[in-house]
């Protein structure tokens, strides 16, 4: 199985600030038709996940553009440009380029 | 909209048998793959099983291989998961969930719901 490795697991953000949570993959991400199948999912406290970016940096259809997600082969970053309040939560990267499709351990984003 | 419904989930002995049902509407459900993932109380994500559009393609975790079975019944826009030889470990929220179209992700994620196993 492929294991996802995020860092960090918290991160205390100022409201306005940028916000930054990478993963690493134990091999590569990059399926035998030539795309990385790599998304970031956002939980909100009592919410079920939501899709925020897929195949890297595609955003999911409603999703600000202060979200932004980037990255190749095994290593991948999701960026946040400008924390706002919605934007607490826990973020999980996951990936379905091999079954079984496992996820990071999650980052917790919260305020200062 | 897009909607998954998740219903069944109670509390039940270890050993016994669960049955899982989710209930879609809002997308031409006979279209898309569907996924089962879990999450423990206070853990992560954990990816159970997957179902192709036309029910012939599944794949389950290691973890419940041979005692979960994932099924789906396109003429109702529902899918079931049945879950056999429960154990504690198997405590979660069950979410219900949806591929995104001609990519590999899950777009839409049901409330879920919950399975306690426990003597």
């Amino acid at each position: 199985d492929i294991v996802m490795t995020q860092t960090p697991l918290s991160s205390p953000v100022t409201l306005g600030q940028p916000a930054s949570i990478s993963c690493r993959s134990s091999q590569s991400l990059v399926h035998s038709d030539g795309n990385t199948y790599l998304s970031w999912l956002q939980q909100r406290p009592g919410q079920p996940p939501r899709l925020l970016i897929y195949k890297i940096s595609n955003r999911f259809s409603g999703v600000p553009d202060r979200f932004s997600g980037s990255g190749a082969g095994t290593d991948f970053t999701l960026r946040i440009s400008r924390v706002e309040a919605e934007d607490v939560g826990v973020y999980y990267c996951m990936q379905a380029t091999q079954f079984p499709w496992t996820f990071g351990q999650g980052t917790k984003v919260e305020i200062k | 909209q897009v909607q998954l419904v998740e219903s069944g989930g109670s509390v039940v002995q270890p050993g016994t048998s669960l049955r899982l049902s989710c209930a879609a509407s809002g997308f031409t459900f006979g279209s898309n793959g569907i996924h089962w993932v879990r999450q423990a109380p206070g853990k992560g994500l954990e990816w159970v099983t997957m179902i192709s559009w036309d029910g012939r393609i599944k794949f389950y975790a290691d973890s419940v291989k041979g005692r979960f079975t994932v099924s789906r019944d396109n003429s109702r826009n529902t899918l079931s998961l049945q879950m056999n030889s429960l154990r504690p470990e198997d405590t979660a929220v069950y979410y219900c969930a949806k591929d995104l179209a001609m990519t590999y992700t899950i777009d839409y994620w049901g409330q879920g719901t919950l399975v306690t196993v426990s003597s």
